[in-house]
This record gives C-alpha cells, sequence and structure tokens, in this order.
C-alpha cells in the first residue's frame, strides 16, 4: 500500500524547535516531489513548504520562509520539516503529501499535532 | 496573489440531493491546476478531482467537477451521509493554495 506517516509531533515553547519526519512506503520516493501542509485547530489548510524528488529545489509559504526548512533523504524515503523559531500561530496539524505530476496532491499521510505554547 | 473563494461556507442537505459547491479565483487560473479535497473530522484530506474535471482513483461518478478560467464547480449528486464532510479547492501555482471550505451537512 502506498503510505505516509508522519511523526515528531508535539510541544514546543514559543521560539523552539521541533523536526518532522514522514516514512513514506509503497511507492518509489525519489520519484515525486512532496508537501508539508497544516491545519489550525478548527480552520482550514494551508499549504507550507514543497521540495522536488531530487531535493534540489525547494519553496516555502510566506508564513514560515526563514524558519522551516524541508529536505528529504532519498535513501531513507523520508521527509522532515525542520520548525525552528516556533510561534503560537505555527500550532496545528502538520500534514506530509505526495504531489503527482498532474498535479496535486494524491497521497495524504494521517497528520501529527504541533503545539507551541509556554 | 491569487485568492480562492468558497461558497457557501455551509450547506445543509438531505441524502439522495445534489450539492453544488463553488471556488472562483480572483484571477483566472490554469483549469489543469485546480483540485478538489474532501476532509472528514479527525482525518486527513482526500484527492477527489484534479485538472478541474479528472476524478481521482477510486473516486465514484457522482463527483463531478467543472470551470474554466475564474470559476469552478463541484457538484455531488445523490448524496450519501459518506459525503458529508468539508470540500477544498486548492490551485497549484508557485505556493498552493486552498480554499476555505465548504461545509456539507445533514
Amino acid at each position: 500500500d502506498v503510505q505516509l506517516l508522519e511523526s515528531g509531533g508535539g510541544l514546543a515553547q514559543p521560539g523552539g524547535s521541533l523536526r518532522l519526519s514522514c516514512a513514506a512506503s509503497g511507492f518509489t520516493f525519489n520519484n515525486y516531489a512532496m508537501n508539508w501542509a497544516r491545519q489550525a485547530p478548527g480552520k482550514g489548510l494551508e499549504w507550507v513548504s514543497a521540495i522536488t524528488g531530487s531535493g534540489s529545489r525547494t519553496t516555502y509559504s510566506d508564513s514560515v520562509k526563514g524558519r522551516f526548512i524541508i529536505s528529504r533523504d532519498n535513501s531513507r524515503d523520508t521527509l522532515y520539516l525542520q520548525m525552528n523559531g516556533l510561534r503560537a500561530e505555527d500550532t496545528a496539524v502538520y500534514y506530509c503529501a505526495r504531489e503527482n505530476p498532474v498535479p496535486a496532491f494524491d497521497i495524504w499521510g494521517q497528520g501529527t499535532m504541533v503545539t507551541v505554547s509556554s | 496573489e491569487i485568492v480562492l473563494t468558497q461558497s457557501p461556507g455551509t450547506v445543509s442537505l438531505s441524502p439522495g440531493e445534489r450539492a453544488t459547491l463553488s471556488c472562483r479565483a480572483s484571477q483566472s487560473v490554469r483549469s489543469s491546476y485546480l483540485a478538489w479535497y474532501q476532509q472528514k473530522p479527525g482525518q486527513a484530506p482526500r484527492l477527489l478531482i484534479y485538472g478541474a474535471s479528472s476524478r481521482a482513483t477510486g473516486i465514484p461518478d457522482r463527483f463531478s467537477g467543472r470551470g474554466s478560467g475564474t470559476d469552478f464547480t463541484l457538484t455531488i449528486n445523490r448524496l450519501e451521509t459518506d459525503d458529508f464532510a468539508v470540500y477544498y479547492c486548492q490551485h497549484y501555482g508557485s505556493s498552493p493554495l486552498f480554499g476555505q471550505g465548504t461545509k456539507v451537512e445533514i
């Protein structure tokens, strides 16, 4: 089965850091660009960041640019999101999603909750 | 910067009825970059429609999408109880963007 499984969420203090991981299985990971999206409690979806299949190019939303770093390890079929300088407004469920060439996000993980609070 | 506006915010319908959801872009967008997702409480989003009108794998033909330019529509025929959820449109641009969602409630 094609699957994405996030981990690494939890409670962080304002200004702190967390690193999210997304383990992929069931497909050739390096053939696909990957994305992170998030959803604040009771709110809609917000795209966060994307990375190409090779990892050579990354993009970020304005809300996280300069604070978050997306990366991938194709030898481990794993996507990462390093989150630094966390703010209360970063509190959300974070999803990783596979980007197919259509383009659309065709496979999503189950999400991992990040709470930023003192 | 493109803005996607979905309407209505909430629609109340009964099983068996038809739902018509709108997604309006603030400027003309490529139809091939317009997608629709379904999200149920506590679950991840699921891709329904891509390229404005193509159904994703496993999506029943009760779901259909259409539109071009700035106006796009998701239609759900013969609503089933499993269809009551929140629906998001998305434009895939340099910064992928989601609409604010439409809740389809019983």
